[in-house]
């Protein structure tokens, strides 16, 4: 079975400073995929970030950029310049490959971000 | 774009009753996912459909039930409800050809009291 361990309930910086999220995951998988999810006051699930475990290159969603090491099973998550409305729970995901049908994410249990002006 | 559409928003019932959620994937959305998130707590996977067929079975209790209709939206059902159900339901569609992206719907909210 696959784990994901966010270690930093929360944290808390100030507007326009650069902040990052930590992820592990364990997981016996070669293929998979990892994901960042921003749950913001409303609830709402929005994927932030994106990363293909057999991709090299780190993924970057302008202001989100992740650091991806496949052999340390880490993914931390970067945000640059960070705005008020990133105030919110990250979530980090996993899921495993698959050619078709369903495939379930397992979450990390969140780290909830305040930016402060 | 469409999105994944959710109904009811909240609802609220007694220890005992019955509950029903209902689910309406993105169109050619042929993946339905449930999952339950209670207070504090990550979204933990329940039950999901591929094709109207049943895929994989998380930590769903037995009281619940769900299945996805020719149409593809899908229904949880949720009988003998307790307090511990009180909790806020996602319901995530994808393509089931491979590509990997779940959407969210804005979740049903579910107080038992």
């Amino acid at each position: 079975a696959q784990t994901v361990t966010q270690s930093q309930p929360e944290m808390s910086v100030q507007e326009a400073e650069t902040v990052t999220l930590s992820c592990t995951y364990d997981t016996s998988e070669n293929n998979y995929y990892l994901f960042w999810y921003k749950q913001p006051p409303s609830r709402q699930m929005i994927l932030v970030i994106r990363q293909e475990a057999y991709k090299q290159q780190n993924a970057t969603e302008n202001r989100f950029s992740v650091n991806f090491q496949k052999a340390a099973k880490s993914f931390s998550l970067k945000i640059s310049d960070s705005q008020l409305g990133d105030t919110a729970m990250y979530f980090c995901a996993f899921m495993k490959q698959r050619s078709e049908g369903a495939q379930k994410l397992v979450f990390g249990q969140g780290t909830r971000l305040t930016i402060n002006p | 774009a469409a999105g994944v559409i959710q109904s009811p928003r909240h609802l609220i019932k007694e220890k005992r009753e019955t509950a029903t959620l209902k689910c309406y994937p993105i169109p050619r959305h042929d993946t339905v996912y449930w999952y339950q998130q209670g207070p504090g707590q990550d979204p933990q996977f329940l039950i999901s459909f591929y094709e109207k067929m049943q895929s994989d079975k998380g930590s769903i209790p037995d009281r619940f039930s769900a299945q996805q209709f020719s149409d593809y939206h899908s229904e949880l059902n949720m009988s003998s409800l307790e307090l511990g159900d009180s909790a806020l339901y996602f319901c995530a569609s994808s393509l089931g050809d491979g590509t990997y992206e779940q959407y969210f719907g804005p979740g049903t909210r579910l107080t038992v009291t």
